[in-house]
């Protein structure tokens, strides 16, 4: 069965810490995402990826940042935690083109920053 | 500019009763339509999706979904809900450029 694996689905930082949120697929994709959710507002997309060691900003990337060294693995770095940040955070990935297929998501990592 | 409607926040119904999840869209071209469930505490899963052909669409667990050009929607249906179809359903709606937008989710909660 085809994955994307969050390494962690529950996380507690203190403000100010750097905070790593890895993601791994195993399907070969070109494409992966980075989304955090919050109540009310849905998915929001922070950064998103066509390529390795390739990103580009989605609609909320302030406070983050990513890193592609290999195609299967996107990880997300909160350079400096706030509390505002404490969210679920959502990674997925497809097949390169057209979205005709749709994105498979992780099951998700809950960060919390106190 | 593109967008994502789903204008139901919170919707309830009684076991064995019919749904009707309501989704309109803003795209300039030929959109690429999608449903995707989440359970609490979990990732999204893909309920069905329309990019042509028949306007009407089959997905998984029982639900379809159908394509309304004229009206820029794309409402996702089920005749009898389960216990279990409780959790929150999100649109989404994509082109060539492959990066979808989603809606904001509509959290169905289901009474025995």
């Amino acid at each position: 069965d085809v994955k994307v694996t969050q390494s962690s689905r529950y996380l507690v930082k203190r403000t100010g810490e750097k905070v790593f949120l890895e993601c791994v697929q195993d399907m070969d994709h070109e494409n992966m995402f980075w989304y955090r959710q919050d109540p009310g507002l849905g998915l929001r997309l922070i950064y998103f990826s066509y390529d390795v060691k390739m990103k580009e900003k989605g609609d909320i990337p302030e406070g983050y940042s990513v890193s592609r060294e290999k195609k299967e693995r996107f990880s997300l770095i909160l350079e400096s935690a706030s509390t505002n940040q404490t969210s679920m955070y959502l990674c997925a990935s497809s097949s390169g083109g057209t979205p005709a297929d749709g994105y498979t998501f992780g099951s998700g990592t809950r960060l919390t920053v106190v | 500019a593109q967008s994502v409607t789903q204008p139901d926040i919170h919707i309830t119904v009684s076991e064995g009763a019919s749904l009707e999840l309501r989704c309109n869209y803003s795209y300039g071209a030929t959109p690429y339509l999608f449903w995707y469930v989440q359970s609490p505490g979990q990732g999204l899963q893909l309920l069905l999706k329309y990019f042509s052909g028949d306007t009407l669409v089959q997905g998984i667990k029982g639900f379809e979904a159908e394509f309304k050009r004229s009206q820029s929607s794309f409402n996702l249906r089920k005749p009898s809900v389960h216990w279990s179809d409780a959790a929150e359903y999100f649109c989404a709606v994509g082109g060539n450029t492959d990066k979808l937008i989603f809606g904001t989710g509509t959290r169905l909660q289901v009474f025995p």
